[in-house]
């Protein structure tokens, strides 16, 4: 799978957008970006996910570089309960190989003040 | 279900003993997934069904560890002999299928588990 970076932690304030990054230099034509949220002592969830075009849901929106080097996870008013780890995973969605496989790194650990 | 449910939440072992993790999916799931998440660290895969069957069980660490889901839809994750650093936790995830029109996975509140 190809790799990601994202910093290894942020700070938000209450009812503020915050933007999460993350690189994805080596990124294949066919690789998916899938964002998750581990929240304390819970499984993680899914939040989205976009392959070319951004996209919205009622959790968050995702913003995708042209060049899908890189992506954007935007929470547009973090809440207190949106305090995670928030992980950026690349799957390929065309059915090669083993794309059932989410390879997760360290995420990043977002912090919230209220 | 509504969710993914996993039992126990908890399990505390002696080292030498053997335990059973068990995973109930979201009903019709008929992808299932295990994963361990040691502390401060992302979760890493275990093993992958499909149906009954193992599809691919390449991330079991070594013959101690073993998966089944006779029918379909529970799954057990089996592991003999434990040791201390086995210790994490257990993460099981379900979907309808691997493929990105299903979306996301769902994945369960895991059992933590400690061998002393």
């Amino acid at each position: 799978d190809a790799k990601t970076t994202q910093p290894n932690s942020m700070e938000s304030n209450e009812e503020e957008p915050v933007h999460l990054p993350c690189n994805h230099s080596t990124i294949s034509g066919t690789d998916y970006i899938h964002w998750y949220r581990q929240l304390p002592s819970q499984g993680p969830e899914y939040v989205i996910h976009g392959l070319t075009s951004n996209v919205n849901n009622r959790m968050a929106s995702l913003a995708i570089a042209e060049d899908r080097k890189s992506s954007t996870l935007i929470l547009h008013r973090a809440t207190l309960r949106d305090a995670a780890v928030y992980y950026c995973i690349l799957r390929d969605g065309f059915g090669g190989g083993s794309n059932y496989k989410l390879t997760f790194g360290k995420g990043t650990l977002l912090t919230v003040n209220p | 279900g509504a969710g993914v449910s996993q039992t126990p939440s908890n399990k505390v072992t002696e080292k030498g003993k053997y335990v059973e993790l068990r995973c109930d999916p979201i009903s019709g799931h008929t992808a299932l997934y295990w994963y361990r998440q040691s502390l401060g660290q992302g979760p890493e895969f275990l093993i992958y069904f499909q149906g009954t069957g193992a599809a691919d069980d390449s991330g079991l660490p070594n013959d101690r560890f073993f998966a089944v889901r006779p029918e379909g839809s529970v799954s057990t994750l089996k592991i003999q002999r434990t040791e201390r650093g086995d210790s994490a936790v257990y993460l099981c995830a379900s979907s309808l299928e691997h493929r990105e029109s299903s979306g996301g996975y769902t994945f369960g509140s895991g059992t933590r588990l400690t061998v002393v």
